[in-house]
């Protein structure tokens, strides 16, 4: 059961256009949604989130959106740049019980983006 | 640089064989987590340990195994190995107060022949 979905395993764009990366989730009861980048050879790394009370979060070139009516995020990148050519994963959060970091991390199968010169 | 250190960056052996692999969290981190990452897959997530004691559980097989050791750092062993272990693992480590920022390693990259 895939709780997370990222349907486009790949998108190239035009460097200086938008990207625009989508995910899909099932599970109503995430509490934040992530945006992972991974480069080859090296591991994931944060890139930007928002919380299920938000609609969108916006940290300079990079935006997320969040509609919760239609359990979709997604992630605009304007300008593209050719070092943002990577994976991205698209992560949402749950608690799995009170108290401590009793959180767990789920993951989409990644897009990989690449922006062309 | 995440603060993670996992060893051995790069494992080949051999199906039935049994590897260990560590990992270091972030200073002051004391949750650990534990992901597989098979081709075309996602990141799998397979435990998560906080302060020593096992958080969570997710698709980890019965033949895996993990402990969180009282200076934090935390092993991964796996038995019985068989070709679709193959995989790259990543260890990763959060703080308290945790939303889901998670600091990953650069990954355990198991190859079973």
């Amino acid at each position: 059961d895939q709780q997370v979905k990222q349907n486009s395993p790949s998108l190239s764009v035009q460097e200086g256009r938008i990207s625009i990366l989508n995910c899909d989730y099932t599970n109503s009861m995430f509490d934040y949604f992530l945006w992972y980048k991974k480069y080859p050879a090296e591991g994931p790394t944060f890139l930007i989130s928002i919380s299920s009370i938000k609609d969108k979060n916006e940290d300079g070139r990079f935006t997320v959106f969040l509609n919760k009516s239609a359990k979709h995020l997604s992630l605009h990148i304007v300008p593209s740049q050719p070092g943002d050519s990577a994976v991205y994963f698209c992560a949402a959060s749950a608690r799995v019980r009170s108290g401590g970091s009793n959180y767990k991390l789920t993951f989409g199968k990644g897009t990989l983006l690449t922006v062309n010169p | 640089d995440s603060g993670v250190t996992q060893t051995p960056k790069h494992l080949i052996t051999a199906t039935g064989q049994r590897v260990t692999l560590r990992c270091s969290p972030r200073s002051g981190d004391l949750s650990v987590y534990w992901y597989q990452q098979s081709l075309d897959q996602g990141l799998q997530f397979l435990i998560q340990y906080y302060n020593g004691e096992e958080r969570a559980k997710g698709n980890i097989l019965e033949r895996f195994s993990a402990q969180q050791f009282p200076d934090l750092h935390s092993e991964l062993n796996l038995s019985s190995l068989e070709l679709g272990d193959s995989a790259l693992y990543f260890c990763a480590s959060s703080t308290q107060g945790f939303t889901g920022e998670l600091f990953f390693g650069e990954g355990s990259r198991l190859t079973v022949l």
